[in-house]
């Protein structure tokens, strides 16, 4: 059972436009939520992450927005650019004390020059 | 700057050989753990580690082992590796109150 979803497993943007990644989640117990970027061959690198007491966090050109009734958080890309060509993973996390991640199964987003 | 190591970045062995595959951080993280990564499946956590000698079992633990013996590495062994391992393998590490660092993977390819 998938606990955290990404629906979309591929996205394209223009350069300059907005990206927007999406991530549901079905386990109301987590309260940690992450994005991870990974370009080919190499590790995921942490991009941004969100507690559940917010519902926005912003860094530089990347926000991620959360619904928590809806379960369900976004990644926003602006501008996009080429160079954020990769796959992204968000992750999730509860309060269980063992750091675990559950991860979702990943959007590869290419942007166009 | 969080460094996490991994021994090899690919692997060619054959059917039923023992496999390790190494990860050194040198953060001092308390945390480290094991992926899979796979097409279409995302990152699913084989086994962590929250302490020298601890170890957990992830969502697919089987046909798989991990050691500990000092905090700085954690070591994933393919006690016979079969085709359906042929897999990119990633290590992590965290502290109690940081996200996880990976490491730049091991393509591990079972003959």
């Amino acid at each position: 059972d998938q606990q955290v979803k990404q629906n979309s497993p591929s996205l394209s943007v223009q350069e300059g436009r907005i990206s927007i990644l999406n991530c549901d989640y079905t386990n109301s117990m987590f309260d940690y939520f992450l994005w991870y970027k990974k370009y080919p061959a190499e590790g995921p690198t942490f991009l941004i992450s969100i507690s559940s007491i917010k519902d926005k966090n912003e860094d530089g050109r990347f926000t991620v927005f959360l619904n928590k009734s809806a379960k369900h958080l976004s990644l926003h890309i602006v501008p996009s650019q080429p160079g954020d060509s990769a796959v992204y993973f968000c992750a999730a996390a509860g309060t269980s004390g063992t750091y675990k991640y559950i991860f979702g199964t990943g959007t590869r987003l290419k942007v166009l020059a | 700057d969080v460094k996490v190591t991994q021994s090899s970045r690919y692997l060619v062995k054959r059917t039923g050989e023992k496999v390790f595959l190494e990860c050194v951080q040198d953060m001092d993280h308390e945390n480290m753990f094991w992926y899979r990564q796979d097409p279409g499946l995302g990152l699913r956590l084989i086994y962590f580690s929250y302490d020298v000698k601890m170890k957990e079992k992830g969502d697919i633990p089987e046909g798989y082992s991990v050691s500990r013996e000092k905090k700085e590495r954690f070591s994933l062994i393919l006690e016979s590796a079969s085709t359906n391992q042929t897999s990119m393998y990633l290590c992590a590490s965290s502290s109690h109150s940081s996200e996880q660092y990976f490491g730049p993977g091991t393509r591990l390819t079972v003959t």
